[in-house]
C-alpha cells in the first residue's frame, strides 16, 4: 500500500504571506501511462473535503489562483502565495495511481 | 449544480449490518464512478471502495473486503454500500463522492454517521 505523509502537521500563518504544505509517498506516483495522480483537497470546519489540485498541477474549477501544486515521483508541494482568513481548515494530498491513499492532514490557522 | 445526499447511517452493535445509500443529481451518473470515503479523528480520511460506471468493475479497501459491497443503480441515480460484520473501528463519517477516476474525487456528499457500538 503507498502511504502518503504530509509535512507540517500545523502551520499558523499571518494574512498575505504564503504557505507551504510537503507531501511525499512511500513510492513513486508515475503511473504506466506516463501521468501522475496526486490531488490536494481543502476541509474547512464542518465542510465535506473540496478539491483544490488534480494531477499534481491543475487547478479545479474555481480555485484561485493563489493556490499551486508541484512536484514529482515521490515528493509534492501545495503552495499558497498569500494566505486569506478564508483558507484556514484541515489540506490533505491523496494519491490516485494506485487505488487512493490520503495523508494524514495538515492543518492551516490564520495567526 | 451536482449533489450527492447519503442515508441510512446510525447506530449498530457490533456484528450487524447496515445500509448506506447515496442519491445523486446535477450530472450524467452514468458517466462517473463513484466512491465511498470514511473519515474517522484518529485516522482521518479513508478511501473505502469505487465502482465503475456500469458497475462490472468494483475496488475495496484491504479493510473492509469481504465484509463491505458497493453497488449502485444507475435507474435510480444511486449508490449503496452494504456493510456487514461491523466493527467499532468502522465508526466513521461516510462520504458518497463523484470519482473521475484518475481526474480525482471532485465532489463529495455532506457525509452520514455510522456509529458501531453496544
Amino acid at each position: 500500500d503507498i502511504v502518503m505523509t504530509q509535512t507540517p502537521l500545523s502551520l499558523s500563518v499571518t494574512p498575505g504571506q504564503p504557505a507551504s504544505i510537503s507531501c511525499k509517498s512511500s513510492q513513486s506516483l508515475l503511473h504506466s501511462d506516463g501521468k501522475t495522480y496526486l490531488y490536494w483537497y481543502l476541509q474547512k470546519s464542518g465542510q465535506s473535503p473540496q478539491l483544490l489540485i488534480y494531477d499534481v498541477s491543475s487547478r479545479f474549477s474555481g480555485v484561485p489562483d493563489r493556490f499551486s501544486g508541484s512536484g514529482s515521483g515521490t515528493d509534492f508541494t501545495l503552495k499558497i502565495s498569500r494566505v486569506e482568513a478564508e483558507d484556514v481548515g484541515v489540506y490533505y494530498c491523496m494519491q490516485g495511481t494506485h487505488f487512493r491513499t490520503f495523508g494524514q492532514g495538515t492543518k492551516v490557522e490564520i495567526k | 449544480e451536482v449533489q450527492l445526499v447519503e442515508s441510512g447511517g446510525g447506530l449498530v452493535q457490533p456484528g450487524g449490518s447496515l445500509r448506506l445509500s447515496c442519491a445523486a443529481s446535477g450530472f450524467t451518473f452514468t458517466t462517473y464512478w463513484v466512491t465511498w470515503v470514511r473519515q474517522t479523528p484518529g485516522k482521518g480520511l479513508e478511501w473505502v471502495a469505487n465502482i465503475k460506471q456500469d458497475g462490472s468493475d468494483k475496488y475495496y479497501v484491504d479493510s473492509v473486503k469481504g465484509r463491505f459491497t458497493i453497488s449502485r443503480d444507475n435507474a435510480k441515480n444511486s449508490l449503496y454500500l452494504q456493510m456487514n460484520s461491523l466493527r467499532a473501528e468502522d465508526t466513521a463519517v461516510y462520504y458518497c463522492a463523484r470519482d473521475g477516476f484518475h481526474n480525482g474525487i471532485d465532489y463529495w456528499g455532506q457525509g452520514i454517521l455510522v456509529t458501531v457500538s453496544s
